[in-house]
């Protein structure tokens, strides 16, 4: 069963720009939550979708916004890039449900210049 | 609001060391912890969890138990590897807004040498 996917791995930018980060869960999974990971910071939590509906958001500003689609791929978007955007920003898939094992990707490493 | 916090690292031990990495929490309800290992280059994987006080959560060699009295969660093993180093994420699960989300500790890394 193959994991889940993150695309790009890598992504330079630079400030004032936008970008899209994708996420493929587990096939099956229908759940799907974003977390940034900082040196600074450590991991904090951005949102959760479930069945294309946002269930969960993290205190990020509203520059941070994601979706899911029908076949519970999801996409985060990040728009007027700042410096303090540079971060590991994971992705992870679960069945659904609580309490459930959680299911990292390696993950996109965002660098704004 | 929930938080989790943990030993500063890095840890570093020899090879057969006897591994505590300490976590304390701050949470309203009951929540689930959790402990997860990020390898070099990789996302986090599930090492560990509890889901009620005295729980006791075991997985290749590492355990910790739910101290709901302490409000603790410690990850221990009684013989590092050095194929054990990584980092070490304390975590607990808030169910608020019917969703699931995770929060972490800030994370130790774990250095074992032969």
């Amino acid at each position: 069963k193959a994991g889940v996917t993150q695309t790009p791995r890598y992504l330079i930018k630079t400030r004032g720009q936008q970008v899209t980060l994708s996420c493929s869960p587990i096939s099956g999974h229908r759940s799907v939550s974003w977390y940034q990971q900082t040196p600074g910071q450590g991991l904090q939590f951005l949102f959760e979708y479930f069945s294309e509906t946002q269930r969960n958001k993290g205190n990020f500003p509203g520059r941070f916004s994601g979706r899911q689609f029908s076949n519970s791929r999801s996409e985060m978007n990040v728009s007027t890039l700042e410096l303090g955007d540079s971060a590991l920003y994971l992705c992870a898939s679960k069945v659904t449900g609580t309490n459930e094992k959680l299911f990292f990707g390696s993950g996109t490493q965002l660098s704004v210049l | 609001g929930d938080s989790v916090t943990q030993m500063e690292g890095p840890v570093t031990l020899s090879e057969e060391a006897f591994l505590t990495i300490n976590c304390t929490y701050t949470a309203t309800g009951y929540p689930s912890l959790f402990w997860y290992v990020q390898y070099p280059g990789e996302g986090l994987q599930l090492l560990l969890k509890a889901t009620k006080a005295d729980d006791k959560g075991s997985n290749k060699g590492f355990e910790a138990t739910y101290r709901k009295e302490t409000t603790s969660f410690h990850l221990e093993k009684g013989s590092v590897q050095v194929s054990d180093s990584a980092v070490y994420f304390c975590a607990l699960s808030d169910l608020t807004g019917g969703g699931n989300k995770l929060t972490f500790g800030t994370g130790t890394q774990l250095k074992v040498e032969l």
